[in-house]
């Protein structure tokens, strides 16, 4: 079965804090894409990074970062010295032939 | 380029009655995804096309719900009859090839009372 896995149901930091969202998935694909998607009090889905199963890299993309490891079957992301801005609902997702959600983090970020 | 347009944005219903749900996806996008969200359900899939026609249709709850896409710009998601566990957030995806980051559009709230 495929399946992506968000544990931490609710986040809350202070502003400039450092937080990490998990994000565990289960396939027997080998080729696979993983996401990440934000969605903002206003509702709308914002997609943030693609990855693919064979690029294990880490990116950084401001104070975003994402950390892909294939042996733990885990896809984090990190924002650095968070925002009250940053305050939203995180959804990982994975896709082989159709994209499946997890469950999200909602983060609160206070000032 | 516009995104992806869906309308209506709010649609507030009685039980019983027809619901159709707009999508308009970006120009040269081939896959087109219908998505429901809950508190109870989360984000999930009920339907996807491919130039038009549609590959899987597993998620679609019930026999009450049916979508359809006539053509490359349009698609509507259709529930007859309405009832008030439709309550949710419907959105509609596009992508130009097998889901690899689609866009979303801002969602359609449904609430059936």
């Amino acid at each position: 079965a495929q399946k992506v896995t968000q544990a931490q149901t609710e986040i809350s930091v202070v502003e400039k804090e450092d937080v990490t969202l998990d994000c565990v998935y289960e396939t027997r694909d080998t080729t696979y894409y993983l996401f990440w998607y934000k969605q903002p009090p206003s509702g709308e889905l914002v997609f943030l990074i693609r990855r693919n199963s064979f690029d294990e890299q880490n990116e950084i993309s401001g104070r975003y970062s994402w950390n892909f490891q294939k042996s733990t079957s885990s896809f984090n992301f990190t924002i650095t010295a968070s925002q009250v801005v940053d305050s939203a609902v995180y959804f990982c997702a994975f896709n082989t032939d159709k994209l499946i959600f997890g469950t999200g983090t909602r983060l609160q970020v206070f000032p | 380029d516009a995104g992806v347009i869906q309308s209506p944005r709010h649609e507030v219903t009685e039980m019983g009655q027809e619901v159709t749900l707009r999508c308009k996806p970006i120009s040269g996008h081939d896959y087109l995804f219908w998505y429901r969200q809950t508190m109870m359900r989360g984000l999930e899939l009920l339907i996807y096309f491919n130039n038009n026609v549609p590959i899987d249709d597993s998620g679609m709850p019930e026999d009450r719900f049916s979508a359809k896409m006539p053509n490359a710009s349009f698609s509507t998601l259709k529930i007859q009859p309405s009832e008030p566990r439709d309550s949710a957030v419907y959105f509609c995806a596009s992508s130009r090839f097998a889901f690899r980051g689609g866009t979303f559009g801002s969602g359609t709230r449904l609430t059936v009372v």
